[in-house]
């Protein structure tokens, strides 16, 4: 079911910017793609979403390709505190505005 | 403002027991889901409903899987009898369902662990 592919594991050293790639090929074109983080323990938590212009909040910037089959969230100074496993998810609009998550990349900040 | 909670946040059990969980997601929140996530997986969405009515519970294994949710507000999700492919965290989630550009923003409560044994 999941509509998105991302690497399983991405490494980042504490200060330096994280680069979270999404493939989201089969995207339609009034789908919107939504990043969520879970630490561990947690419940997964809302960073940001974009349908297709590129977005910015203070949490995160979201990268959306002109084709719209990928994107690319960007935390700008990563911390230790954003080891978590990051989602990429489809909101279906047919299907009941239903999430589709995929397995996730982890992220691991280094110090 | 308070966020999703869940209860118990763990539990323990054996196979063909039942177990229950309570879920009170954010006030005023239209829309509420259970999702199951086995570890090393994404949640998997279970049930989704829209005030006390169910919009969409097709992942949901009926024979064993129940949910309610009483006067649009708060959920139980019941599992009855429970297999040791049910270990899993059981995340419940809520979202305004209604105006506004956070109509479809899910919050998530902490989970419940369950194991079975």
């Amino acid at each position: 079911d999941a509509k998105t592919t991302q690497p399983p594991s991405m490494d980042c050293a504490e200060g330096r910017a994280a680069n979270l790639p999404c493939n989201h090929s089969t995207i339609s074109g009034n789908e919107y793609v939504y990043w969520y983080r879970q630490i561990h323990s947690q419940g997964p938590q809302y960073i940001i979403h974009g349908l297709k212009n590129n977005e910015t909040n203070e949490m995160a910037s979201l990268i959306i390709t002109e084709d719209r089959k990928s994107s690319t969230l960007i935390l700008p100074h990563a911390t230790l505190r954003d080891t978590a496993v990051y989602y990429c998810i489809v909101r279906v609009a047919y299907n009941f505005n239903k999430f589709y998550f995929g397995s996730g990349t982890k992220l691991n900040v280094k110090p | 403002e308070a966020g999703v909670a869940q209860s118990p946040r763990y539990k323990i059990i054996e196979k063909r027991q039942s177990v229950a969980f309570w879920c009170n997601p954010i006030s005023g929140h239209a829309t509420l889901y259970w999702y199951q996530q086995i570890l090393g997986q994404g949640p998997k969405l279970l049930i989704q409903f829209q005030n006390n009515g169910v919009v969409d519970d097709s992942q949901l294994p009926k024979d064993r899987f129940s949910a309610e949710r009483l006067k649009g507000v708060d959920s139980t999700l019941k599992i009855q009898p429970a297999k040791l492919e049910d270990s899993a965290v059981y995340l419940c989630a809520s979202s305004p369902g209604r105006g506004g550009v956070k109509f479809y923003e899910q919050y998530f409560g902490p989970g419940t662990r369950l194991t079975v044994t």
